[in-house]
This record gives structure tokens, C-alpha cells and sequence, in this order.
């Protein structure tokens, strides 16, 4: 079946526009993940959405960063007035899902196959 | 708080010899841990994981991970390394940190299959 996907693949930018970056889960998963993976920096959690609650927003590097997820199915990633350091791959993933208890923790992610973002 | 260490940053190893990355955990709370790899202009994917169940994992491509609370490693093995397993693997560690979740991703280990 169809896995995750996000649009675009690559986004270049201007230092100071703002991006937006978005990612369709797999029909049926509830929760939805961002990472971002910068050059030699590893992978990075950016924010949790589960089902209809507050998403968990911990990883968010700064205030220009913020995320939705309409309807419980696509999420958009924005970052306002971009910086040179926002340049990163951008993952975006899902899961099955359930409450914030031990369940969740313990389900299979399933990875989209990123934004690449350069600002310039 | 948590975190997770990859030993090493890069490993090298020919092909048909044992491969071993090594990751080091630190949490105040029963981790699940998981193995991702990432190869060369590819997504992520899941090896394995391990959710308080049998300490031994075994993953997908003959990768397998054994849980060691005594020492906090979660290390990953292979008898016999392939081409194809050249890539970047990360280890992860989850956990619920007062209700909230807490995802933490090693700095990743470069795997090189030499033939």
C-alpha cells in the first residue's frame, strides 16, 4: 500500500521566506511525527501529533517553527523567515497510533522520504 | 532525562565478517529501543525494536539487538555483513516523560562493507 509521503522533495529558498512543507501519513494513522536531519547532526524530534490531542511541540528549535495537521491526516510544517541553519532534510512519519500511554511508545514509525530544504 | 550514544561514528567492515554498532542508552524510565537504518538517499526504516518483551531482537536482513539493562546497551549485530548493508544506522530510545513523549535519536554510525 501507499506509505507516507511529502511535497516537495527538495525546496531552495532565500534567506527570510517562509517554507511550508507537508506530509501525508498512512491512511488509518493517527499519529504523526517530524524530525529534521541536519548534516552530521543526526536526527532530531521535532513534534507529536496524536489523534485529536495538543501535539507535543518540545522539539520545536524556535517560535518560527510550527505545525498542523488538519482533519487528523495531512500535516504542514512552516518555518517563518528561514535561516541558513533551517537548511536540513525534513522527515516526516506516522503510526498506527493510540493514547499517550505505553502503546504508543512502542509502535512502528513509518519514515516519508523527506524534504530536502536549503536556504541560501 | 535521556539520552542515547553511537560509539562509533563510522565502522568498517569487509564483506562476510561480523558486524557490531554499539549504542548506549541513559534513561530514568524502561526504554523501548529501536533501530533504524538509512541507506544513501532513502527514507528510514525500522531493523528492530524492543518493547520490554524478549531481550533478544531479531530485525529484518538478518540484523538482531540484544537489550542489556545491566550495562544500558542495545547493541546491534550481524553474523556475516553484505554490500547491501552499507548504510547509516541510528538507535533510538522512547519513552513517556509525564505524559508526554520523549523521543531521542543516536548521532548515527556510518557503515562501510568493504568487499
Amino acid at each position: 500500500g501507499a506509505g507516507v509521503s511529502q511535497s516537495p522533495s527538495n525546496k531552495v529558498t532565500e534567506k527570510g521566506k517562509d517554507v511550508e512543507l507537508r506530509c501525508d501519513p498512512i491512511s488509518g494513522h493517527t499519529a504523526l511525527y517530524w524530525y529534521r536531519q541536519s548534516l552530521g547532526q543526526g536526527l532530531e524530534f521535532l513534534i507529536y501529533f496524536q489523534g485529536n490531542s495538543a501535539p507535543d511541540k518540545s522539539g520545536l528549535p524556535s517560535d518560527r517553527f510550527s505545525a498542523e495537521r488538519t482533519g487528523g491526516s495531512v500535516s504542514t510544517l512552516t518555518i517563518q523567515r528561514t535561516q541558513q541553519e533551517d537548511s536540513a532534510v525534513y522527515l516526516c512519519a506516522s503510526s498506527l497510533g493510540g493514547s499517550r500511554l505505553a502503546g504508543a511508545l512502542q509502535e512502528t514509525q513509518y519514515f516519508g522520504p523527506g524534504t530536502r530544504l536549503l536556504v541560501l | 532525562a535521556q539520552s542515547v550514544t553511537q560509539l562509533d561514528s563510522h565502522v568498517s567492515v569487509s564483506e562476510g565478517t561480523p558486524v557490531l554498532l554499539r549504542c548506549n542508552y541513559s534513561s530514568s524510565y524502561s526504554p523501548s529501543l529501536f533501530w533504524y537504518v538509512q541507506h544513501p538517499n532513502k527514507g528510514l526504516q525500522l531493523l528492530l525494536k524492543y518493547t520490554s518483551a524478549a531481550t533478544l531482537v531479531k530485525g529484518i536482513n538478518g540484523f538482531e539487538a540484544e537489550f542489556k539493562k545491566s550495562e544500558t546497551s542495545f547493541h546491534l549485530t550481524k553474523p556475516s555483513a553484505h554490500m547491501s548493508d552499507a548504510a547509516e544506522y541510528f538507535c533510538v530510545v522512547s519513552i513517556m516523560d509525564t505524559g508526554r513523549r520523549a523521543l531521542t535519536f543516536g548521532s548515527g554510525t556510518r557503515l562501510q562493507v568493504q568487499p
